[in-house]
Parts: structure tokens; sequence; C-alpha cells
């Protein structure tokens, strides 16, 4: 069992559509990350969190410490937010990454 | 534009060549990584270089050769890769190994023929 798991794996959307990633960790942890990659590309940060809610623009995300559980949540989603998107973990000084959740967005 | 540099970004070598991969920072952090990344992967940790000193090594095999010339500089060495080797190469760095977030270039793109 990964340390860290992400659900779906898949997803495709309609634009505008309400889209949430779910994010489970299983080890002790400093910080929660979630990070974007757009296909060939490099990676792009969209938030670290320790606890609560941090929101950026149309992205915001959660994070409950007790469960061991965070949400990226996409509002009105548009095309240009299809990629893969990344939870990984803070833990004893390096990152622990999820498999991903390949996001596509539908005009 | 990221704040990472990584030079070249697309590279094909013969598995008896040398070649080198290039990062290059000026944020100030103090934490560098290399990780590889194959294709629909979470990309995998492979140096860490804290305060211009190898800090972690995950049993990285010696076909790569890490090297932190200075706080703003990373290499990566390759020599005599296997076709295995073929992936995304991404730098990373963050302020320190503790404070994160881990700032990341774009790779470099390398085949082994």
């Amino acid at each position: 069992k990964n340390e860290v798991e992400q659900s779906p794996q898949n997803l495709t959307a309609q634009e505008g559509e309400f889209i949430t990633i779910n994010c489970s960790y299983s080890v002790g942890i400093s910080a929660l990350h979630w990070l974007q990659q757009h296909p060939g590309g490099g990676i792009v940060s969209l938030f670290m969190l320790s606890s609560g809610k941090k929101k950026h623009g149309r992205l915001i995300a959660t994070i409950n410490i007790q469960e061991k559980h965070s949400s990226l949540h996409i509002t009105a989603s548009h095309p240009r937010d299809s990629a893969v998107y990344i939870c990984a973990v803070s833990a004893t000084n390096k990152l622990i990454f999820g498999t991903g959740t390949l996001l596509a967005v539908q005009p | 534009d990221t704040e990472v540099t990584q030079t070249p970004k697309h590279l094909v070598m013969g598995m008896t060549n040398k070649k080198s991969l290039k990062c290059e920072q000026h944020m100030g952090h103090r934490a560098m990584y290399w990780y590889k990344q194959k294709a629909k992967k979470p990309p995998e940790l492979m140096f860490v270089y804290s305060y211009e000193k190898l800090s972690i090594n995950e049993s990285v095999p010696s076909r790569f050769s890490p090297e932190c010339p200075n706080s703003s500089l990373l290499n990566l060495h390759l020599h005599a890769l296997q076709p295995e080797d073929s992936a995304l190469y991404l730098c990373a760095s963050s302020q320190d190994q503790v404070i994160q977030p881990q700032h990341f270039g774009d790779g470099t793109r390398l085949s082994i023929l």
C-alpha cells in the first residue's frame, strides 16, 4: 500500500464543472503539497498546507490532519486546467508523492 | 518561465557517451534535488544536496554522479547509461531541506539509444 493515495486516478469533466481530487496519507507529515504537471512539462507547486484551507483563484485546498486527508477543488473548471495533479507529503526531510490524478477538462 | 533553469531540455545519447545535466537557481535556496520521472509515474527522488553537501542518495547507480559546485548550481554527470535510464530528469530547489515548498525546473528529457 502506498503511503500517499490519490483518487480518482483519471477524471474527465466538462468545462465549468466543480472538480474534487482526494488524497489520503498514512505517515506523519510536516506539510502536504498539491502540485500540477502539464504534459511533458515541469511541476508547479500549487499549495503547501499544514492545516485548514487555502484558496488561490479558482483553486481551493483543504486538509484534515486528524483524518490524514486532503482535497483539491477546482471551481468553474476550464480546458487549461487539464494536467496531472499530484499530492505529495513532506516527511523525513523529503517529499513522498502520490501517483497523480490525470484531469481532462473538455470544452 | 520557472525560477529553476535546466539545460539541456532534450538529450539523446548512446550508452558509451558521457554527458552532464545542469540546473541553476538564483533564489538563495540551500537545498537542491534531482528526481527521475518515467512516463505516467510520479517523480522518484535520486539525490538531495543541503548546503552544498550530499545529504541523501537514494541508492542510485554509480553511472549517475551528482555535483554541487556552489549553492546556485547542481549538475548530474551521466556515464554508461542504460536504455531504462531514459526518462524526464527534474531538478528542484527549496529554502532548505526542512522548509518547503520545492520549486521545480521544466526538466531534461533524456533518451538513451
